[in-house]
């Protein structure tokens, strides 16, 4: 019955190594997000799709790219690891209402805890 | 246990005290305000939202409150129990779209 599901839960990889992370939503939102969150608990949006396009690109390094090959995943690829990559990254999904409605609750995900070596 | 250098404000109460956890935010233009639980080892948990045309709303032994004067927002919560521990964020959409700009975060311990 998991809402927002990632694999996977741990991942623990060398610097320069490309990875993956997979993120699936059951809930029929039309709207995926990625968010980083750092050893300070401090969680930041990288990127948002509505739909299967791109709707935000915060300031991440084009290493990191998003792809949703359908509304209800949204993955992320990371090239060239670097130390400071090292965090937990969390899905999250929203019903993904009009653009101007001004906010909506979104669902996270169980987190993908990322230690680069 | 707690990550060097993580040096989040925390709160302690007492089992069955009420508890309020204070947020200030930065966009005058925000209009919609949601809070989250985030438990250790797990993702953040809806628990309440708020839009800016109102000043209060509560939920089951929460309640949040909006000044909007002031660009402040709190989270009660009543007769706190154990399995309230947790970090607690405060969010704000600073307009539009639905991008949610996350405060710094709180732990709340309550002690037994």
């Amino acid at each position: 019955d998991t809402a927002v599901s990632q694999t996977p839960k741990y991942l623990v990889t060398q610097m320069g190594n490309d990875k993956s992370i997979k993120c699936e939503q059951n809930l029929g939102h039309d709207t995926m997000y990625w968010y980083k969150q750092d050893s300070k608990k401090f969680l930041k949006i990288m990127f948002s799709y509505n739909n299967k396009e791109l709707i935000i690109n915060e300031t991440v390094p084009n290493r990191f790219s998003p792809k949703s090959p359908d509304k209800a995943h949204l993955n992320l690829h990371i090239n060239s690891l670097e130390l400071g990559d090292s965090a937990v990254y969390f899905c999250a999904s929203s019903h993904g209402g009009i653009a101007g409605w001004g906010g909506e609750t979104q669902y996270f995900g169980p987190g993908t805890r990322l230690l680069v070596l | 246990g707690e990550s060097v250098g993580l040096h989040l404000p925390t709160l302690s109460v007492q089992e069955g005290d009420n508890s309020i956890i204070n947020c200030a935010y930065s966009n005058s233009a925000s209009d919609y305000f949601i809070w989250y639980k985030q438990e250790s080892g797990k993702g953040p948990q809806f628990i309440i939202d708020i839009r800016s045309n109102m000043d209060k709303r509560q939920g089951q032994r929460v309640t949040v409150l909006l000044n909007k004067t002031v660009k402040h927002l709190s989270l009660q919560i009543a007769a706190t129990q154990p399995g309230d521990s947790a970090v607690y964020f405060c969010a704000e959409n600073p307009g539009g779209g639905n991008k949610l700009t996350f405060g710094t975060g709180t732990q709340l311990k309550v002690e037994l």
